[in-house]
């Protein structure tokens, strides 16, 4: 079975320019999250969505980030413009469920995608 | 706020010795707490998932501890090996769903032969 698979794995650009970050979740999996770490930060959540429908984007930074999922399959997330505070590393996740045990599914993370912006 | 406390934050031990990383929370209401390993480029891995009933959960030579009442937990590596060299992160969870996951900055382990 193929993990969570996310694309491209590092990114550099220049303050101003737009960068779309992309998820394939395992195969099956309908719950799909994102999350974000800030250089010497925690991790923490971004987005999450259920099939095609956003469930809670609540940690969104701001309206300059815009998630998809279309189709329910893979999932971007774009930054436009991005800002220097945008620089960490944002990680997918996927899961059966939306919750994680007692009868849910573990959450599979991805490898992240590096987002370095000057 | 909703807080996870991790120390240390970076610890050096030999090839073959034990270790005992801490997690301390503020998270309410409390679901569960989790110890996820982070190899460098890589995601994070779940190592063990704890209820507020149980105090002991292992994999392997990982041992997780949770005291719910001083909310603390400890996460003991047996006869380390190289590859245990990664980053050890706590998360706790303020409810059932993964949104509501609040992770710690973890610590950064490294084995050295």
């Amino acid at each position: 079975e193929a993990g969570v698979t996310q694309f491209p794995s590092h990114s550099v650009i220049e303050k101003g320019q737009t960068v779309t970050l992309r998820c394939d979740p395992i195969s099956g999996h309908d719950n799909l999250y994102w999350y974000r770490r800030v250089m010497g930060k925690e991790i923490k959540f971004l987005l999450h969505f259920v099939k095609e429908s956003k469930q809670d984007e609540s940690g969104m930074p701001n309206n300059r980030f815009l998630a998809e999922r279309t189709g329910g399959t893979y999932s971007t997330l774009k930054v436009q413009p991005a800002e220097l505070e945008d620089s960490g590393v944002y990680f997918c996740a996927s899961s059966q469920g939306s919750w994680g045990i007692k009868g849910g599914s573990p959450l599979h993370f991805g490898n992240g995608t590096r987002l370095t912006v000057t | 706020k909703n807080q996870v406390e991790q120390s240390p934050q970076s610890l050096i031990i030999l090839e073959g010795k034990n270790c005992t990383l801490q997690c301390n929370y503020t998270v309410s209401p409390f679901s569960n707490l989790r110890w996820y390993k982070q190899d460098t480029g890589r995601g994070p891995v779940s190592l063990t998932i704890m209820t507020f009933s149980e105090n002991t959960k292992s994999n392997g030579r990982y041992t997780a501890t949770l005291d719910a009442d001083t909310k603390q937990s400890s996460l003991h590596i047996t006869a380390s090996q190289l590859s245990d060299s990664a980053s050890y992160i706590c998360v706790v969870s303020a409810g059932w769903d993964f949104q509501k996951l609040v992770f710690g900055t973890g610590t950064r382990l490294l084995v050295s032969p």
